[in-house]
């Protein structure tokens, strides 16, 4: 089947302990990207990629690192969490940057909490 | 002012009326998304525009790129329409992608 898988969907942590999110995708696309979505402010960009080794700041990439060592991976980094990245994130990949005709595929999201 | 507008922010139809959620942007862009969100959370893209007009099923959507302005239509709404429809935008040559707050959908039977 067709997906985006993000591991783990519930973590809840203590500030300043390294974790990373990861986020996998079995289409071949060459487009990733990572957002957050938080009540009152909808869904930001982080980070994206538009394939192996490209990654290109988002709207809020503060606080994050991405890398894309394979095309399938992108895995999201916060090297120190802080409580204000406490958050629903999400994981989306296309075949192209743009989006092709079936858009954008959407992993089924992470809440992180940091304590 | 947020590059990305929604109206209305509620929505709240009978089943079977015909519906319309408003996107407004004020950014150039090369594409318009159109993205659903279940009340569990999951996100689904429904269309991907950068013209006129594309339909799937009761769904339809149109932009106008002179006007900056792209309309979801949902006709014959039904109760498992009900979800939050989110308009998305890929800005001009980059590729970053900036989001509306959403409309919040209900369709009562």
């Amino acid at each position: 089947e067709a997906q985006v898988t993000q591991n783990p969907r519930y973590l809840i942590t203590v500030t300043g302990k390294k974790l990373t999110v990861t986020c996998s995708q079995n289409m071949n696309h060459e487009y990733m990207s990572w957002y957050r979505q938080d009540p009152g402010l909808g869904l930001r960009q982080i980070y994206y990629s538009m394939n192996v080794e490209v990654t290109d700041k988002g709207d809020v990439p503060e606080g994050y690192k991405v890398s894309r060592k394979e095309k399938r991976n992108f895995p999201l980094i916060l090297e120190s969490p802080s409580p204000n990245q406490t958050s629903l994130y999400f994981c989306a990949s296309s075949l192209r940057a743009g989006g092709d005709i079936m858009g954008y595929t959407f992993g089924s999201g992470t809440r992180l909490t940091v304590v | 002012k947020n590059e990305v507008e929604q109206s209305p922010q509620n929505l709240t139809a009978q089943e079977g009326e015909f519906i319309t959620i408003n996107c407004s942007y004020s950014v150039g862009i090369s594409a318009l998304h159109w993205l659903q969100q279940h009340p569990g959370g999951g996100i689904v893209s429904l269309f991907m525009l950068s013209s006129g007009k594309k339909k799937h099923g009761r769904l339809i959507a149109t932009i106008n790129i002179q006007e900056k302005h792209s309309s979801l239509h949902i006709t014959a709404s039904h109760p498992r329409d009900s979800a939050v429809y989110i308009c998305a935008v890929r800005r001009g040559a980059v590729s970053d992608m900036r989001f509306g707050a959403g409309t919040r959908l209900t369709v009562k039977p």
